[in-house]
């Protein structure tokens, strides 16, 4: 079975400059999340999208912003990159219902090293 | 915000025995599910249990979840040295699809 896609998976940078990442959910998932995961640390959620509109929104730096286009991948843009934003990314995909939620499948994450 | 905790355990099993986890979260829910991550690797769903459901099972996993205790258990029964990994419970809320992830419980199966 198909499964979230995220690109790339390993990411350097140097601090202050910025960095996309580019997430594909699995087909017919009409939700993507993105989150945020420390060295050591639990995820965090950052935000989230329904039919390509913003549906929720964390703790997600000013410096971060997120979109999803009308083929529903979805591309977190982070500029000033700073060495604490140096984690792990994941987007996430689901399909939504009014009174049911669904499971959150997971992509392979990108590992991002600011230096 | 809602916060899916594990119990501060770090579990170091033999190969076949079984292993259980708890987590225990603050406010209501409308699901919980439970990951499986692999060193800094990507997170593996491995169920999903909703708010009006007691017990599930998944092959080897068995889950249970008290609402009126606000906890969840997770039992993988005849554990492999593939088991090894982190475990972490994640909740959502009625209304908001979010999930809020508890510290993970590092399990360790020694063949």
């Amino acid at each position: 079975a198909a499964g979230v896609i995220q690109s790339p998976r390993h990411l350097i940078k140097e601090k202050r400059e910025t960095a996309t990442l580019k997430c594909y959910p699995i087909p017919r998932h009409d939700t993507v999340y993105w989150y945020q995961q420390g060295p050591g640390q639990d995820p965090q959620f950052l935000i989230s999208f329904y039919e390509k509109m913003q549906s929720d929104k964390g703790s997600i730096p000013d410096r971060f912003s997120a979109q999803q286009f009308s083929d529903y991948h979805s591309e977190l843009n982070m500029s000033s990159l700073e060495l604490g934003d140096s984690a792990l990314y994941f987007c996430a995909s689901s399909l939504t219902g009014t009174f049911l939620s669904y499971e959150q499948y997971f992509g392979p994450g990108t590992r991002l090293t600011v230096t | 915000s809602q916060q899916g905790e594990e119990d501060p355990q770090a579990l170091s099993i033999q190969e076949g025995e079984n292993a259980t986890m708890n987590c225990s979260y603050k406010t209501s829910i409308n699901n919980l599910q439970w990951y499986r991550q692999n060193s800094g690797r990507g997170l593996v769903h491995l169920i999903l249990i909703r708010s009006n459901e007691r017990e599930k099972h998944s092959g080897r996993l068995r889950v249970t979840l008290d609402t009126s205790k606000k906890s969840s258990s997770l039992l993988i029964t005849a554990s492999r040295a593939a088991d090894t990994a982190s475990y972490f419970c994640a909740t959502s809320a009625y209304g908001n699809n979010r999930l809020a992830f508890g510290k993970g419980n590092q399990v360790v199966v020694i063949p």
